[in-house]
């Protein structure tokens, strides 16, 4: 059973551009969620989908965007980054997105933006 | 709106025993999990609290009181490499979900 993964692990860009992550959920999972966790802080959830629809967010501006694929894969596209974009970005799946499904995380992209 | 509380910082000695507490504020509550982060890497699952309570998973266990809106980690038998972040959640929001993790208490385990 092969894990979650994220891609790139690391990336470095400057203020204005637009970057693009990747996540690859475990397999039988059809649900994913991105989080953005500053240093030093707990993970901030940005979104979650379920079968390709987007079906919670947390508080980020629509900069933050997202897509889920027919083989659950994921993305996160952030738009204008700002420097206090730099952070760690997680993404983490689950079977089905219910309240009592367990996550399970990827080991993230570190994000630096200049 | 919804909030957590933890201690920030904890320190004990191999072998002992200790207590992270969390405090939440929610406006919905679908249970309480805990996850372990150490340095660099990603979080991982630990327990999961519904009902009010104590779980038990192996030298881990995990109370929840919904009355008092409080949970505790409690980790037995300390071990070097306990020695990490442990994060709080909470789901929130219409249908629970909006996951929403606590500040991190930071447990240094000293030799």
């Amino acid at each position: 059973e092969t894990g979650v993964t994220q891609s790139p692990t690391h990336l470095i860009k400057t203020r204005g551009q637009q970057v693009t992550l990747r996540c690859s959920s475990q397999s039988g999972h059809n649900t994913v969620s991105w989080y953005q966790q500053a240093l030093g802080q707990g993970p901030q959830f940005i979104f979650q989908y379920y079968r390709e629809e987007e079906n919670g967010r947390g508080n980020f501006p629509p900069r933050f965007s997202g897509l889920q694929f027919p083989n659950y894969s994921s993305e996160l596209n952030v738009n204008a980054l700002e420097l206090d974009d730099s952070a760690l970005y997680l993404c983490a799946s689950s079977l089905s997105g219910g309240v009592t499904d367990t996550q399970y995380f990827g080991p993230g992209t570190r994000l630096t933006v200049l | 709106g919804q909030s957590l509380e933890q201690p920030s910082e904890v320190t004990a000695v191999e072998g002992a025993i200790v207590q992270i507490n969390c405090t939440y504020q929610t406006s919905g509550f679908y249970g309480l999990s805990w996850y372990q982060q150490h340095d660099g890497g990603a979080p991982t699952f630990l327990s999961y609290n519904g009902l009010d309570g104590l779980e038990e998973t192996g030298r881990f266990s995990s109370f929840l009181s919904r009355s008092d809106s409080y949970g505790y980690l409690l980790l037995q038998e300390l071990q070097m490499k306990d020695s990490a972040s442990y994060f709080c959640a909470v789901r929130d929001g219409m249908s629970g979900q909006n996951f929403v993790f606590g500040p991190g208490t930071r447990l240094s385990v000293l030799p």
